[in-house]
């Protein structure tokens, strides 16, 4: 009964340092989803992958990569961290395909990344 | 800009009274979900409605949507402290795109 599950949970990074969050899902969802919560901001999407094998540019996509490994898995690059990237990211995943905004969206329990 | 904006900010009520948030949206939708979020957790969906729907029940949660003032309101009766959390609205559709987060109220049910 895992759903989506993001690893790790909390990270410290320097500035300039890379890291990848890793996104897993086990309902056989088709659309994966990563977002950002700042506070005051809401949720903002970064990526998202509308089936296995395609990725799109969600409204803040700078200084991030993507790939969607296989149908289960959706990963996050930080290439250089920046300050700025200090956030909680989410990765959700949906059933259906395209960005199909009419369909409940399933999170993860989030990543804490502070970059110093 | 964002799409949906829920109102209040934040709301403080004691337990056993009614807790209703408000969302306001600018463009036409398909549906609007509303979630929760616990403190330290991920998003939880609660319920969607859909444009052609105007009351959905869910358990203590009453959802009602007015497309015509382009508004959504949440109602939780009899609220427990385990209702404490953020609530979001979220609106969709095939004109959006995508879904769509506001902001968030952030709800404290006291003993």
């Amino acid at each position: 009964n895992a759903g989506v599950t993001q690893t790790p949970k909390f990270q410290v990074l320097k500035t300039g340092q890379s890291m990848t969050l890793q996104c897993a899902q086990d309902m056989n969802h088709n659309s994966m989803y990563w977002y950002r919560q700042d506070p005051g901001m809401g949720l903002r999407l970064i990526y998202y992958s509308a089936s296995e094998g395609t990725t799109d540019k969600g409204e803040v996509p700078n200084g991030y990569n993507v790939s969607r490994l296989n149908k289960r898995e959706f990963s996050l690059r930080l290439e250089s961290a920046a300050p700025s990237q200090t956030s909680v990211y989410f990765c959700a995943s949906t059933s259906g395909s395209g960005l199909n905004s009419n369909q409940p969206q399933h999170f993860g329990d989030g990543t804490r990344l502070s970059i110093l | 800009s964002q799409q949906g904006e829920e109102d209040p900010q934040a709301l403080s009520i004691q337990e056993g009274e009614n807790a209703t948030m408000n969302c306001s949206y600018k463009t036409s939708i398909n549906n609007l979900q509303w979630y929760r979020q616990n403190s330290g957790r991920g998003l939880v969906h609660l319920i969607l409605i859909r444009s052609n729907e105007r009351e959905k029940h869910s358990g203590r949660l009453r959802v009602t949507l007015d497309t015509s003032k382009k508004s959504s309101s949440l109602l939780i009766t009899a609220s427990r402290a385990a209702d404490t959390a953020s609530y979001f609205c979220a609106t969709g559709g095939s004109t959006l795109g995508r879904l769509y987060f506001g902001r968030g109220t952030q709800l404290t049910v006291w003993p």
